[in-house]
């Protein structure tokens, strides 16, 4: 597609229940990550892949947090037996290699805005 | 550990002035250094990297490795150039960024 599309926009969930939250990169892009932000905060890093290899998952910050992307293009984070600390925006991005400058930038979705009441 | 400071949460100026977002960071290695911005209702987006040394919409930053420094300049503020504006930070070798908590820049008319 055109851009990083993330899915669903908005995702308000009773807590306990597990949640599903859908990223799909431009086409061709290599790498894949997740971010998460709180209010008032700037994006932290939870985990990427390079094609369908984790690569890094150091992010997540305990076992209920888990992500795949078994294909190497669409990528799932799941948040199981979700708490109210969970609400946050959830970010994803994929990033291309630019030839020359030996440096990647990402192109991020708009992002899922997730609420546990 | 990296760590990217931004020591203004707000920052408020009027057009045609200009206009500094400070960031520091810390990390003992070779860092690449990035500016991300965001618009009202939209994403995200990538505004510099300090690699490319190039100038993006009026803006430049420089690293400065002695003060662990890379603020964001534009000599002449423009009012769509209100928006929220991080600074961001990844190992040499890492895709992994880490990001500060941001600086809100409104430029007033």
């Amino acid at each position: 597609g055109a851009g990083v599309s993330q899915s669903p926009r908005y995702k308000v969930t009773k807590r306990g229940q597990d949640v599903a939250l859908r990223c799909d990169p431009i086409s061709g892009h290599v790498s894949l990550y997740w971010y998460r932000q709180a209010l008032g905060q700037g994006p932290e890093f939870l985990t990427y892949f390079n094609y369908e290899a984790q690569q890094d998952k150091s992010g997540l910050p305990n076992d209920r947090f888990s992500a795949e992307r078994p294909e190497g293009s669409i990528s799932t984070l799941t948040i199981q037996r979700t708490e109210q600390r969970d609400s946050a925006m959830y970010r994803c991005a994929s990033s291309f290699w630019t030839p020359g400058t030996g440096r990647y930038g990402y192109t991020f979705g708009s992002g899922t805005r997730l609420t546990v009441v | 550990a990296q760590r990217v400071t931004q020591p203004e949460k707000l920052l408020s100026v009027f057009k045609g002035a200009p206009v500094e977002l400070k960031c520091n960071y810390s990390y003992s290695g070779s860092p690449e250094l990035f500016w991300y911005v965001q618009y009202s209702r939209q994403r995200l987006q990538l505004l510099l990297r300090h690699i490319s040394r190039e100038s993006i919409k009026g803006f430049t930053a420089d690293l400065n490795k002695g003060e662990t420094s890379f603020h964001l300049k534009k000599p002449f503020a423009q009012e769509e150039d209100s928006a929220m504006y991080y600074c961001a930070l990844s190992k040499g070798g890492s895709e992994k960024l880490v990001f500060g908590k941001g600086t809100k820049l409104t430029v007033n008319p």
